[in-house]
């Protein structure tokens, strides 16, 4: 059955640097989505992606969050100067279209030191 | 704005005996509904969505929920529990638009089997 990869499993980054974080999405898919996870607390929807645009984002999502989809096949969610704070872990997630779910990768722990 | 709560952090149950997970929602309209489950250092498994057919859902691994509008309450159950059933699982409402759609999960219930 076909996945949805991230990489890199675990991303150690010193604070005030850029994080990049990368995923494959299901190939057919049309919507991608990316969430986080702080330790101990819900998930949390960051951005949803549609069409080469975000289609919606919530209020964590600042500017120093961003998202790309360079090559039609990786989905990118970047965070310009990382904070404490941003230190969770991150899932992306795709989806075809109309009822059919969002099927997640297995995310990556982000920890700012 | 929709929301869901579930109604225990933590639930215990020992291998062989029935399971509930208890979820309510609410939603300014008929909502979609789904239950996720994540095993340690894993991703969010869909279990069994509701999206407005049948009431009672059956779902993968035994798993099964019933919608029941007049409680808002989308409690998940399983008959008879077995130690892989250990994880976090999740209730999640969806809100949609023009085709898009946002998950909004609750804080989820870990799920601890007793041998």
């Amino acid at each position: 059955e076909p996945e949805v990869t991230q990489t890199p499993s675990h991303q150690v980054t010193q604070m005030g640097q850029e994080v990049i974080l990368r995923c494959v999405p299901i190939s057919n898919h049309l919507y991608f989505y990316w969430y986080r996870q702080i330790l101990g607390q819900k998930v949390e929807f960051l951005v949803s992606f549609y069409n080469n645009e975000i289609s919606e984002k919530s209020e964590i999502f600042d500017d120093q969050f961003s998202v790309e989809r360079p090559d039609g096949s990786n989905f990118t969610l970047k965070i310009r100067s990382t904070k404490l704070e941003d230190s969770a872990m991150y899932f992306c997630a795709s989806r075809y279209r109309g009822e059919q779910p969002q099927h997640f990768g297995d995310g990556t722990r982000l920890s700012i030191l | 704005a929709q929301s869901v709560t579930q109604l225990d952090s933590h639930v215990s149950v020992s291998e062989g005996t029935p399971v509930l997970l208890r979820c309510n929602y609410s939603s300014s309209y008929s909502p979609s509904l789904f239950w996720y489950v994540q095993h340690p250092n894993k991703g969010l498994q869909l279990l069994l969505k509701y999206t407005s057919a049948a009431t009672l859902v059956k779902g993968i691994n035994g798993f099964e929920a019933e919608f029941k509008k007049s409680e808002t309450s989308f409690h998940l159950t399983k008959p008879s529990a077995h130690m892989s059933d250990a994880a976090e699982y999740f209730c999640v409402v969806t809100q949609q638009w023009f085709g898009n759609e946002k998950l909004t999960f609750g804080t989820g219930t870990r799920l601890t089997i007793i041998p």
